[in-house]
């Protein structure tokens, strides 16, 4: 069965960091590109970042460019987000997903893991 | 890149047809034939239900299809069950590796 599982939410001042983690199962992880997808408490999905399967190509939306870093171990089928100088508009819940590497969609999804940017 | 605009909720009784629609722009919902769309219930993970406008993941009903026409793409659940409430998301591909979500749609099985 194919799994996907988030870890390493939790509640961080404004200007801190945190890493999340995103643990794959039941599929051959390095042949898929990977994708982080964030949700605002109450509010809509939002595309975050997306790696190719060798780490080869790596994209972010505008909002998080420069503060969040996309990552991949492909012996460990873990995929990171690296958080920096979090604001509280990053406070949400996190999914990572996966993408083949040759189509536009996101299947399927881990169940999220949330991050509370507060003082 | 701005949000694609979806209505905010929809509703239907049991057994009906509902539809939800997702408007973008040339540079995304017009411009390729990516659009998707992910079926969540409360507190749950989205589910894929639509990729590439129309097709079908497996295991997905035939009761969800979708459509696009110019910069705006439809989901429409036919013979509406209980269990299809939930919130709908629309996404497309926008060029240059990003990809923009609608607002989400609530829908109700009155």
């Amino acid at each position: 069965e194919v799994q996907l599982v988030e870890s390493g939410g939790g509640l961080v001042k404004p200007g801190g960091s945190l890493r999340l983690s995103c643990a794959a199962s039941g599929f051959t992880f390095s042949t898929y590109s990977m994708t982080w997808v964030r949700q605002a408490p109450g509010k809509g999905l939002e595309w975050v970042s997306s790696i190719s399967s060798d780490s080869t190509y790596i994209y972010y939306a505008h909002s998080v460019k420069g503060r969040f870093t996309v990552s991949r171990d492909n012996a460990k089928n873990s995929l990171y987000l690296q958080m920096n100088s979090l604001r509280a508009e990053d406070t949400a819940v996190y999914y990572c997903a996966r993408k083949y590497i040759s189509n536009y969609w996101f299947d399927p999804w881990g169940q999220g893991t949330l991050v509370t940017v507060s003082s | 890149q701005s949000a694609l605009t979806q209505p905010r909720s929809v509703s239907g009784s049991p057994g009906q047809s509902v539809t939800v629609s997702c408007t973008g722009t040339s540079s995304d919902v017009g411009g390729y034939n990516y659009v998707s769309w992910y079926q969540q219930h409360p507190g749950k993970a989205p589910k894929l239900m639509i990729y590439d406008v129309s097709k079908r993941p497996s295991g997905v009903p035939d009761r969800f299809s979708g459509s696009k026409s110019g910069n705006t793409a439809s989901l429409t659940i036919s013979g509406l069950q209980a269990e299809d409430e939930a919130d709908y998301y629309c996404c497309s591909y926008a060029g240059s590796n990003i990809w923009v979500f609608g607002g989400g749609t609530k829908l109700t099985a009155l």
